[in-house]
């Protein structure tokens, strides 16, 4: 598996605390990537990264913020967590847009009660 | 903005029956990745078409990019227990500069 880590693993919150999960690669790659994962949505992308300070929107960017201040690292902050956010969120990272293969970290349970 | 849609959602089968996906984009892709997540894991990738009409095979796995480039499949022949998951084809745009975009995903489930 590539070196990619997130963390926390799981987590357990209340609606309207703030969240912040983060995700660590040791790949040197120039892409990193949040998707949440939700039943009958499949992978649905919040943010990406292009590089060091630079980032888009993704579909479902609302209530979400990234931030990028390291190549190795790619943070994802819910500024005031709501229960629309309980989801399975994925990081993942890759070489190019859409041309190269993306690998996914393990994923981080959030709860938001 | 550029759609793809899988189907089946869900997909049961006997063990040792043959399993297929289907993927449909409402847009010329430059190519197709399938990912395959086990349950409780994260998504890994399988294989990437970027041909119009590439088909590819893995062991009992055979993937084809449509002669439009707009859909593709993946076929598993006799499938195993070790088969089951969600798997997901992802778009890429014709244009370069897009993102992947993912499909919903089918999940197949085996029946021993």
């Amino acid at each position: 598996d590539a070196g990619i880590t997130q963390s926390p693993r799981h987590k357990v919150t209340e609606t309207g605390t703030p969240v912040t999960l983060r995700c660590h690669q040791t790949e040197n790659h120039r892409y990193m990537y949040w998707y949440r994962q939700d039943p009958g949505h499949g992978l649905r992308l919040i943010h990406y990264s292009y590089g060091v300070k630079d980032t888009d929107k993704g579909e479902v960017s609302d209530g979400y913020s990234v931030s990028r201040s390291k190549t190795e690292d790619f943070l994802l902050t819910l500024e005031s967590a709501t229960s629309s956010q309980t989801s399975v969120y994925f990081c993942a990272i890759s070489l190019a847009l859409s041309y190269n293969e993306q690998f996914f970290g393990p994923g981080t349970r959030l709860t938001v009660l | 903005g550029q759609q793809v849609m899988q189907i089946p959602q869900y997909q049961h089968v006997q063990e040792g029956e043959d399993f297929t996906t289907y993927c449909n984009s409402s847009t010329t892709l430059s190519n197709i990745q399938w990912y395959k997540q086990r349950p409780g894991g994260h998504p890994v990738f399988l294989i990437q078409l970027v041909k119009s009409g590439e088909v590819k095979k893995q062991k009992r796995l055979t993937f084809q990019f449509g002669e439009a480039k707009k859909n593709s499949s993946l076929h598993i022949t006799a499938t195993q227990t070790t088969d089951v998951g969600t798997y997901f084809c992802a778009g890429g745009s014709n244009f370069g500069n897009e993102k992947l975009t993912f499909g919903t995903g089918t999940r197949l489930t085996i029946i021993p």
